[in-house]
């Protein structure tokens, strides 16, 4: 049982340059979250799903968009990337409830230079 | 905007001691906190996920409690070891079932 896999687990991309993160998770779980952890702040979200096809944005959505295309996954891309996205990302996922709290994956931590 | 603040932000422990911290959140609209731990290059795992005013959980040597009215929960560990050492992050669960979460308790155990 894997849990929340993202991939890859560090980038270095050039201001301008796009990507796209990946997060699986293998627990059925209906809900998944992109956020972004930068130095002496707390958690913020980008990007959530409530279920597959579903997205929707958080609290800091700008310069990226998401997808939902199956329930397991969950994609966060960068279509133009600035070195304000310099930051470390985390994927999570929970059942609606969030009972048994957040599953995190292990982080991607971008640069852009 | 933050509205879960944590305190301390850091705390420096003696190993064997018992520590505390503590997470503030709005009392209004409460739905559920979460507490979790962090350890450096690792992810966040859940400790509590807790519910109900006047709760309290335990798992080992940490426990929390929870106080909805006046909108706190503190974390408590006891006879702190080594491996206790991580960053402990609080989150509140608002009436858009979003996490909002606080910047964390950094704690280090000194051997």
């Amino acid at each position: 049982n894997a849990g929340v896999t993202q991939t890859p687990k560090f980038r270095v991309l050039k201001t301008g340059q796009s990507m796209t993160l990946l997060c699986a998770q293998d627990m059925n779980h209906e809900y998944m979250y992109w956020y972004r952890q930068d130095p002496g702040m707390g958690l913020r979200l980008i990007h959530y799903s409530v279920g597959e096809g579903t997205t929707a944005k958080g609290e800091v959505p700008d310069g990226y968009n998401v997808s939902r295309l199956k329930k397991q996954n969950f994609l966060l891309g960068l279509e133009s990337a600035a070195p304000s996205q310099t930051s470390v990302y985390f994927c999570a996922s929970s059942y609606p409830v969030a009972g048994d709290g957040y599953t995190f994956g292990s982080g991607t931590r971008l640069t852009v230079v | 905007i933050l509205n879960v603040e944590q305190s301390p932000q850091s705390l420096h422990v003696q190993e064997g001691d018992s520590t505390n911290f503590t997470c503030s959140f709005p009392s209004s609209n409460f739905y559920a906190l979460h507490w979790y731990r962090w350890e450096t290059a690792k992810s966040p795992e859940a400790l509590f996920v807790m519910t109900l005013n006047g709760d309290e959980k335990k798992k080992g040597r940490i426990s929390a409690t929870l106080n909805t009215k006046e909108g706190y929960s503190y974390l408590y560990i006891k006879g702190s070891q080594p491996e206790d050492s991580a960053t402990y992050l609080c989150a509140h669960l608002n009436s858009n079932y979003q996490l909002i979460w606080g910047a964390g308790t950094k704690l280090i155990i000194k051997p």
